[in-house]
């Protein structure tokens, strides 16, 4: 069965980086592409950009440009996002979630199960 | 960016209630629309992507219509495990965007 399992809980100050990762399972990982969606304490989903496990291109959302970088391993079938220069208002859990493709309307089928990423001083 | 609202921002409903949730998109975005189950301290769940498509596993209380703009997801009966917050995303275009969310929640 189709699996995401992301790295565990961090915590970080001001300033510095972050690396979650998703090792996927069950499925041809080049096949799909990944999605990065966040969600901050008592705030809604928020997409923050996405990869293709096939070819490694990316698009990412604007106001996280810059900042944010999504990688894969094919060796793997493990994803990446790394955020740089955290800020208190980036702690949130940070899930991964496989695209369905064309024929589910790119929707998100299949989450990981989520990484609380904490920033504080 | 493509602007996504959401009505009402929470309801409460009993067990057996018919639940209805509109979600508007700023711009057409043809079916490209999808509705998720969202539990505390759970992952999300795709129910319906493509406007109207239940996704495998989903009951058939589920039921999703719309195109271009206005969308709807109808719960036909409300069971006790309903009782969460639905999103509904975009998938038209990035940046994917998602409602701001509808809590249902037990009267």
């Amino acid at each position: 069965q189709v699996q995401l399992v992301q790295s565990g809980a961090e915590v970080k100050k001001p300033g510095a980086s972050v690396k979650v990762s998703c090792k996927a399972s069950g499925y041809t990982f080049t096949s799909y592409g990944i999605s990065w969606v966040r969600q901050a304490p008592g705030q809604g989903l928020e997409w923050m950009g996405w990869i293709s496990a096939y070819n490694g291109n990316t698009n990412y959302a604007q106001k996280l440009q810059g900042r944010v970088t999504m990688t894969t391993d094919t060796s793997t079938s493990t994803a990446y996002m790394e955020l740089r220069s955290l800020r208190s208002d980036d702690t949130a859990v940070y899930y991964c979630a496989r695209e369905g493709g064309v024929g589910a309307a790119e929707s998100f089928d299949y989450w990981g199960q989520g990484t609380l990423v904490t920033v504080s001083s | 960016d493509i602007q996504m609202t959401q009505s009402p921002s929470s309801l409460s409903a009993s067990v057996g209630d018919r639940v209805v949730i509109t979600c508007r998109a700023s711009q057409t975005i043809g079916t490209y629309l999808n509705w998720y189950q969202h539990k505390p301290g759970k992952v999300p769940s795709l129910l319906i992507y493509g406007a109207s498509t239940l996704q495998t596993d989903v009951p058939s209380t589920f039921s999703g219509a719309g195109s271009g703009t206005h969308f709807t997801l109808t719960i036909t009966s409300l069971q006790p495990e309903d009782f969460a917050t639905y999103y509904c995303q975009q998938s038209y275009t990035t940046p994917f965007t998602f409602g701001p969310g509808t809590k249902v929640d037990i009267k």
